[in-house]
């Protein structure tokens, strides 16, 4: 089946600095993705969705300078945070759906921790 | 705006006990509901995709069903065992190329 892979599965990053997690459709086309972040014991919270070639949709409250999105691609959107800071720590995790849009399919997750 | 609840938030059982997680939203047009298992520290894993058009889908030990008219679905898990412990999570999909909203989830205990 159809395979979302996410890229570092883990990240520790120093405070001010920023860091990207790729977000990588294997074997299908996938014209929109979506990034969510999940703090602890709590649930997924969409932060973006982005479509190939275009600027990201933002959901209210999440700056869109420090959580930058690009999708430059049918088969990878990135996210990097910028100037991180500890509050920035979590768990992003990323998802895809192909034209059709009828399933949607995650990756497996990316911890970032700031230091 | 779509709000997708779970019940109960924790649950313990013992082993071999059937049992029943809930969820329920706000808006019945939904275009899919779909149950996750999320174990600590991990990503998601699909467990059931049930259409807007279903009632009810089924895998191994595992039922969903759905009501949408009432905004409701339930996730059936039959003889539970200790590897079926995880969180659980309920997500509604509005329409073919809208993302997902998430419910908190169920923590579920399967004690040996």
């Amino acid at each position: 089946g159809a395979v979302v892979s996410q890229h570092p599965s883990r990240v520790i990053c120093k405070s001010g600095t920023s860091v990207k997690i790729e977000c990588r459709s294997l074997d299908f086309q996938a014209t929109t993705m979506f990034w969510y972040r999940q703090f602890p014991k709590k649930s997924l919270m969409l932060m973006a969705t982005s479509n190939e070639g275009s600027k990201a949709t933002y959901e209210q409250g999440v700056e869109k300078d420090k959580f930058l999105i690009n999708h430059a691609s049918l088969t990878l959107s990135t996210l990097t945070v910028t100037s991180a800071h500890p509050e920035d720590s979590s768990f992003y995790i990323c998802s895809a759906s192909g034209k059709t849009g009828n399933t949607i399919y995650f990756g497996e997750g990316s911890w970032l921790t700031v230091v | 705006k779509q709000e997708v609840t779970q019940i109960p938030a924790a649950l313990s059982v013992p082993e071999g006990e059937n049992l029943v997680l809930n969820c329920s939203f706000t808006d019945s047009a939904i275009y899919n509901l779909q149950w996750f298992r999320q174990d600590p520290g991990k990503g998601l894993t699909s467990l059931l995709l049930i259409q807007s058009s279903q009632r009810e889908q089924t895998s191994g030990r595992l039922n969903a069903s759905l009501d949408k008219s009432s905004g409701r679905s339930t996730l059936y898990i039959a003889a539970s065992q200790p590897g079926d412990s995880a969180t659980y999570l309920c997500a509604v999909k509005m329409g073919a190329h809208n993302d997902m909203r998430f419910g908190a989830g169920t923590r579920l205990t399967v004690k040996p």
